[in-house]
């Protein structure tokens, strides 16, 4: 069955620490790749994605994430994570434009000061 | 430009009661998505709508889930009789008509709890 997993369920990091969060997907074929983060007591925003060409996507925030295809996975990383990056990650990933998209369980990022 | 608005943020209800809830996407959005979202978890789709077509309802359960977008634009969805397991964040979507990835701009959800 087509699923995406996500590592870590829950991260807790100091500020200025560098995060990477894990994301793998068991699709075949062409996807696109999505990261979502979801603030406190806010909707889900988009904050990088993946459709093709390099693999190396930079989002908002200063949030970038690669997309290993032969390790079927799309890794998000910051190198200097904040407080205000507390929030819930998401990786996403559908199959062509306009198919719905699949999540993952999501990860909590808690940054302390 | 305005985003996804839905209503109501949140309710309460006892089992077997039934509930609606709406949502309106945003202007010029063709496609349409209800997810649901039960606390831990990741959303789970339930509905997508392509204009007042259903796409895909697979994951919808239909003995108590309804969902509607009669003029291809806002769309109710519908619980009815109400579990202890349908306590969750209820998110609508929508998408523009594009070929390049289909990101979904989600609105804020409504939180239904049942008691």
């Amino acid at each position: 069955a087509q699923s995406v997993s996500q590592h870590n369920h829950h991260v807790i990091l100091s500020e200025a620490a560098s995060l990477e969060l894990g994301c793998n997907y068991s699709y075949g074929g062409t996807v696109n790749l999505f990261w979502y983060v979801q603030y406190p007591g806010q909707h889900l925003q988009l904050l990088l994605k993946y459709f093709s060409g390099d693999p190396l996507v930079k989002g908002i925030k200063g949030f970038e994430a690669e997309f290993i295809k032969s390790k079927f996975s799309f890794n998000l990383r910051k190198p200097s994570v904040q407080w205000s990056d507390t929030a819930e990650y998401f990786c996403a990933v559908n199959r062509h434009s306009g198919y719905a998209l699949n999540f993952g369980k999501g990860t909590s990022l808690l940054v302390t000061p | 430009e305005a985003g996804v608005a839905q209503s109501p943020r949140y309710k309460i209800i006892e089992k077997r009661q039934s509930v609606a809830f709406w949502c309106n996407p945003i202007s010029g959005h063709a496609t349409l998505y209800w997810y649901q979202q039960i606390l831990g978890q990741g959303p789970k789709l339930l509905i997508q709508f392509q204009n007042n077509g259903v796409v895909d309802d697979s994951q919808l359960p239909k003995d108590r889930f309804s969902a509607e977008r009669l003029k291809g634009v806002d769309s109710t969805l519908k619980i009815q009789p109400a579990k202890l397991e349908d306590s969750a964040v209820y998110l609508c979507a929508s998408s523009p008509p594009t070929r390049l990835g289909g990101e979904l701009f989600f609105g804020e959800g409504s939180r239904l709890t049942v008691l």
